[in-house]
């Protein structure tokens, strides 16, 4: 079983539209939740951090349930520009103080014009 | 500044060649890390050093021997590398405790190993 699951997509949606991402994890001693967005070809770069009370940032909106270890990330009004890769990631406390990240698998968005 | 940079940016070598990879961040980090990342695939951990000691070693092979000489360089020494081991190489760093734990990420090795 995977430490952390995300529907692979593709995901295909026109300009404008509001698209949401799922993601749980299994190990419920998980320490800190993210969502990273990955261009093709580029480094992973963090979108926002993900916590209990819920976040939003602009357009982008996370949320996280523990008790059902779950995430999600909601896209609104998406731009051409949104079109990534989008990983779920969480974090956890590695030996010796280093945090460890596990990464899902990712999910494909492209925003179609 | 959270940037985190790499050297080179590509790089092809044969299987017999002996290389090394570079990582630098001036971000006070103490823990600095090494991934790999095959095409459409998520970034597979291979060390975590965590104020300039190794801390995880992922099973990776013996052909990757990591170095730490200070706290703000990371290394990755290359060695009879097989055609497999092409990969999109990632280092990142973040604060080891009491601080955001965020993870950032410079932009990559590109390994071809012929």
């Amino acid at each position: 079983r995977k430490e952390v699951e995300q529907d692979p997509g593709p995901f295909n949606v026109p300009e404008g539209a509001t698209v949401a991402f799922n993601c749980t994890y299994s190990n419920s001693a998980s320490q800190s939740f993210f969502w990273y967005r990955q261009d093709c070809r580029k480094e992973p770069k963090l979108l926002m951090s993900v916590y209990s009370s819920g976040n939003e940032d602009g357009r982008f909106t996370a949320q996280l349930n523990r008790a059902s270890q779950y995430i999600s990330l909601l896209i609104r009004d998406s731009k051409l520009s949104d079109s990534a890769t989008y990983l779920c990631v969480v974090n956890e406390l590695g030996s010796g103080s280093a945090r460890q990240l596990t990464f899902g698998s990712g999910t494909q968005l492209t925003v179609l014009p | 500044d959270t940037e985190v940079t790499q050297t080179p940016k590509h790089l092809v070598m044969g299987m017999t060649n002996k290389k090394s990879l570079k990582c630098e961040q001036h971000m006070g980090h103490r823990a600095m890390y090494w991934y790999k990342q095959k095409a459409k695939k998520p970034p597979e951990l291979m060390f975590v050093y965590s104020y300039e000691k190794l801390s995880i070693n992922e099973s990776v092979p013996s052909r990757f021997s990591p170095e730490c000489p200070n706290s703000s360089l990371l290394n990755l020494h290359l060695h009879a590398l097989q055609p497999e081991d092409s990969a999109l190489y990632l280092c990142a760093s973040s604060q080891v405790s009491g601080g955001p734990d965020t993870q950032y990420f410079g932009p990559g090795t590109r390994l071809t190993v012929l």
